[in-house]
């Protein structure tokens, strides 16, 4: 059964604390991607990475870096966490060949994370 | 700027009946649509997808209907059942990359 797994279903930080989020998926994908869910505006893209080292950019990439070093795993990182990057992050992973194939995503359960 | 709107945050219906949830995007170059669908407490799971070759896709109760030259989409859902509360999402993307684009989501409520 596919699984992607993320590391912490809820954690609570302080204002400038670095948070990790770590994300492991166990299908052998190309693609993985981290989004935030907020209310009244959906998923938004954070990054995306294609392939191990690789990382682009989504549409709200302030404030976040990412680290691919190995295929099954994409870590999100806020290097000085704020109030407003309280949110729910969601990671993902498709099939990619190549130039990249169109398909589904296949998500974790979420990381609710609350920055005080 | 959103590139997939769904302009519904919330939709009722009772159970039995059709639920129609609606979509519209932004950039043309989009060619491959997706509907999740989720749970509280849980991610988005895929339920339904169109190419922008085809202009409907079935799925047993569940239709999505694609108009290019209004770029707007939506799944049907017949006939409605209380299971099918859940959060519903529309997502777009483009053959050849990697990246896809999610509208807010909408509520379905079904009533028994």
């Amino acid at each position: 059964d596919v699984k992607v797994t993320q590391s912490s279903r809820y954690l609570v930080k302080r204002t400038g604390e670095k948070v990790f989020l770590e994300c492991v998926q166990d299908m052998d994908h190309e693609n993985m991607f981290w989004y935030r869910q907020d209310p009244g505006l959906g998923l938004r893209l954070i990054y995306f990475s294609y392939d191990v080292k690789m990382k682009e950019k989504g549409d709200i990439p302030e404030g976040y870096s990412v680290s691919r070093e190995k295929k099954e795993r994409f870590s999100l990182i806020l290097e000085s966490a704020s109030t407003n990057q309280t949110s729910m992050y969601l990671c993902a992973s498709s099939l990619g060949l190549g130039g990249g194939i169109t398909g589904e995503l296949f998500f974790g359960e979420g990381s609710r994370l609350t920055v005080l | 700027d959103q590139q997939v709107k769904q302009n519904s945050p919330s939709l009722s219906v009772q159970e039995g009946r059709i639920s129609i949830l609606n979509c519209d995007y932004t950039n043309s170059m989009f060619d491959y649509f997706l509907w999740y669908k989720k749970y509280p407490a849980e991610g988005p799971t895929f339920l339904i997808s169109i190419s922008s070759i085809k202009d409907k896709n079935e799925d047993g109760r569940f239709t999505v209907f694609l108009n290019k030259s209004a770029k707007h989409l939506s799944l049907h859902i017949v006939p409605s059942q209380p299971g099918d509360s859940a959060v519903y999402f529309c997502a777009a993307t483009r053959y050849n990359n990697n990246d896809m684009r999610f509208g807010a989501g909408t509520r379905l409520t079904v009533k028994p």
